[in-house]
C-alpha cells in the first residue's frame, strides 16, 4: 500500500523567503503524486500535480514541485513566499488506475511572517 | 468556475442519529469520492464511487456507511447510527475520469456527534 510522509509539521518564513516543503512517498511504482492546499474553513485545492514526463511541474501561485525517484521525493517550493500562501500543504500520492484513491500526508503549516 | 458544494457545512447530531451528508459533483464528472479528516489529523479516504457502485472502500467504511447517488446531480453519504468518533471535517470531491485526472474538492462539511 502506499503511504506519504510530511517530515515537517510546522514551517515558518518571513514574507519573500523562499520556501521548501519536503514529501516522501512509498509506493512500488510510479505513482501520481500531488500538492493541495487547504486554507482554514476551506476545502483542498489543487496546487500541481506530476503524473509522468518532466519531473520539474509548474503549478498556481508560483508553486513547483520536482519528482526525484531516486529519493522518493516530490518536495513543494516556491522563491518568493506572500503572506496570503499561509495555510496547510498536503502531499498525496495515486496509483495508476481508474478511480484511484488519494493517500494525504500529515500536512504541514505554513506560518509567514510579515 | 464550477466548483464541487457540499450541505450543510456544519451539522450537529446526537450520539445514535442517522446523518446525511450531501454533494453536488461537478457536473460532468463520472467519479465521485468521500474523504475524512479527523481534527489534527491527514485526510483519509472513505471510498469512491463510479457508474452506480461502489468502486473501491477503505476500512473505515464499514456497514454504518453508505453512498447514493439518488438523482442526477447529488452524491450522498449516509452515517447510520453516527459515534462519537465520527466527529470529523467530511469531504466531497469528484474526478472527469479515474486514475490520471486530478479530484476536485468540496469546501467540507463539519460533522460534531455530541
Amino acid at each position: 500500500a502506499q503511504s506519504v510522509t510530511q517530515p515537517d509539521i510546522h514551517i515558518t518564513v518571513s514574507e519573500g523567503a523562499s520556501l521548501e516543503l519536503r514529501c516522501n512517498y512509498s509506493y512500488g511504482a510510479t505513482p501520481y503524486l500531488f500538492w493541495y492546499v487547504q486554507s482554514p474553513g476551506q476545502g483542498l485545492q489543487l496546487l500541481l500535480k506530476y503524473f509522468s514526463g518532466d519531473t520539474l511541474v509548474q503549478g498556481i501561485k508560483g508553486f513547483e514541485a520536482e519528482f526525484k525517484r531516486s529519493q522518493s521525493s516530490f518536495n513543494l517550493r516556491k522563491p518568493s513566499v506572500h503572506w496570503s500562501d499561509a495555510a496547510e500543504y498536503f502531499c498525496a500520492v495515486g496509483v495508476r488506475r481508474t478511480a484511484s484513491k488519494l493517500t494525504f500526508g500529515t500536512g504541514t503549516r505554513l506560518q509567514v511572517t510579515l | 468556475e464550477p466548483e464541487v458544494t457540499q450541505t450543510p457545512s456544519h451539522q450537529v447530531t446526537q450520539m445514535g442519529q442517522e446523518v446525511i451528508l450531501r454533494c453536488v459533483p461537478i457536473s460532468n464528472h463520472l467519479y465521485f469520492y468521500w474523504y475524512r479528516q479527523i481534527l489534527g489529523q491527514k485526510v483519509e479516504f472513505l471510498v469512491s464511487f463510479y457508474n452506480n457502485e461502489i468502486s473501491e472502500k477503505s476500512e473505515i467504511f464499514d456497514d454504518q456507511f453508505s453512498v447514493e447517488r439518488p438523482d442526477g446531480s447529488n452524491f450522498t453519504l449516509k452515517i447510520r447510527s453516527t459515534k462519537l468518533e465520527d466527529s470529523a471535517m467530511y469531504f466531497c470531491a469528484s474526478s472527469l475520469a479515474g486514475g490520471q485526472n486530478e479530484q476536485f474538492f468540496g469546501p467540507g462539511t463539519r460533522l460534531t456527534v455530541l
